[in-house]
């Protein structure tokens, strides 16, 4: 079956610290991969995207998400957190012609 | 700001009645995602519709109903409300219709059934 997932539903770091945020996903070939942010009372903003090559992609705001086959896992990073990045990241993919596929998302706080 | 237009805002209303939700999609863009989000079940895909036709239709109960005008603007109708039908409900665009195009999603619109 087709799936998402994002193990950590919460994660806290502090401000200047680095992040993962962590996505896997199950399906049978290469989906087109996608980060969304969303700050509270609003909607969902594209980060990046990864539909083929190279297997690093940047993102706005200083993100950046490594797709690897073998775990079929495309994660989120970033080197130095910032207090604004406090919000709650979703990871989707893309599948077959028309379906996107979210994650449930994982929330950041973040500590001064 | 996402280029894409949800109205309202907030919504409250009451058991069994009926509301439309308005979506206005960025300049462009050709496809209209509905998109249900709540604490329990997450951002849950609805339907899609592209230049006017439905494309794709996702986990939408009978009693919501959606359409495309020619202008490209979309209407989601959800009719005799029940209480677990509060959600956010998200509008996305995209220029095309396959899922190599990145959604482009609004504020919502936040649906209170008391």
């Amino acid at each position: 079956a087709q799936s998402v997932t994002q193990p950590d539903i919460h994660i806290t770091v502090s401000e200047g610290a680095s992040l993962e945020l962590r996505c896997n996903y199950s399906y049978g070939a290469t989906p087109y991969l996608f980060w969304y942010v969303q700050s509270p009372g609003q909607g969902l903003q594209l980060l990046l995207k990864y539909f083929s090559g190279d297997t690093l992609v940047q993102g706005i705001k200083g993100f950046e998400a490594e797709f690897k086959r073998s775990q079929s896992s495309f994660n989120l990073r970033k080197p130095s957190v910032h207090w604004s990045d406090a919000a709650e990241y979703f990871c989707a993919v893309g599948v077959g012609t028309y379906k996107y596929i979210f994650g449930t998302g994982t929330r950041l706080k973040v500590l001064a | 700001d996402s280029g894409v237009t949800q109205t309202p805002k907030h919504l409250i209303t009451a058991t069994g009645q009926r509301v439309t939700l308005r979506c206005s999609p960025r300049s462009g863009d050709l496809s209209v995602y509905w998109y249900q989000q709540s604490l329990d079940q997450g951002l849950q895909f609805l339907i899609q519709y592209y230049n006017g036709e439905e494309r794709a239709k996702g986990n939408i109960l009978e009693r919501f109903s959606a359409q495309q005008f020619p202008d490209l603007h979309s209407e989601l109708n959800l009719s005799s409300l029940e209480l677990g039908d509060s959600a956010l409900y998200f509008c996305a665009s995209s220029v095309g219709d396959r899922v190599n195009s990145p959604l482009h999603f609004g504020n919502g619109t936040r649906l209170t059934v008391t």
